[in-house]
């Protein structure tokens, strides 16, 4: 089964617009990380924010900001007044602390933001 | 520069044929982790080795190895290439869950 899930294959958004990528999770563990990476055309995974599951706290970092929610195991990121270098892909992941900590990654949501 | 070092960044090799693949972690972490991102498997961890040690094994097929060196440098073997391992493969180095997670810029390998 699946552990992390990315039901957005594919989002374009015009310039300017708020966009938000879903993430759901699945683990049986109460101590687990979550995280989310951008990977840029140029291939690299760029970090963006890590949340462990004891801290629900939502967090706001420049245009960025993120929902932790454990009641519905979701994630989600939300970029606002999105920008042409937003486009990316973005991965969602999960790391449980009796697995080694080895990363679940989603399948990914591609983003296109149009000028 | 995220501190792991990953060599080559792109490799273009024949089917049947073997490379290896190196990691450096950053400094002081002893856990090594390899991922392959394939355009039908997605990102798919393969194996993680701590302090020399295999940890966990996750989706690798039998004709790849790894191992983790007493400098804690890695190598991930490809053995026997075929079309479909064309892939990015990353390294990813940790000091504990704690600490976070930190990958490499990534190793792509074409087989033709």
């Amino acid at each position: 089964a699946q552990k992390v899930t990315q039901a957005q294959t594919e989002i374009s958004v015009v310039e300017k617009e708020d966009v938000t990528l879903d993430c759901v999770y699945e683990t049986r563990d109460t101590t687990y990380y979550l995280f989310w990476y951008k990977q840029p055309p140029s291939g690299e995974l760029v970090f963006l924010i890590r949340r462990n599951s004891f801290d629900e706290q939502n967090e706001i970092s420049g245009r960025y900001s993120w929902n932790f929610q454990k009641s519905t195991s979701s994630f989600n990121f939300t970029i606002t007044a999105s920008q042409v270098v937003d486009s990316a892909v973005y991965f969602c992941a999960l790391s449980e602390i009796n697995t080694g900590n080895q990363f679940y990654f989603g399948t990914g949501t591609s983003l296109t933001v149009i000028p | 520069d995220s501190g792991v070092t990953q060599t080559p960044k792109h490799l273009i090799t024949a089917t049947g044929q073997r490379v290896t693949l190196r990691c450096s972690p950053r400094s002081g972490d002893l856990s090594v982790y390899w991922y392959q991102q394939s355009l039908d498997q997605g990102l798919q961890f393969l194996i993680q080795y701590y302090n020399g040690e295999e940890r966990a094994k996750g989706n690798i097929l039998e004709r790849f190895s790894a191992q983790q060196f007493p400098d804690l440098h890695s190598e991930l073997n490809l053995s026997s290439l075929e079309l479909g391992d064309s892939a990015l493969y990353f390294c990813a180095s940790s000091g504990g869950q704690a600490y976070g997670y930190t990958f490499g810029s990534g190793t792509r390998l074409t087989v033709v």
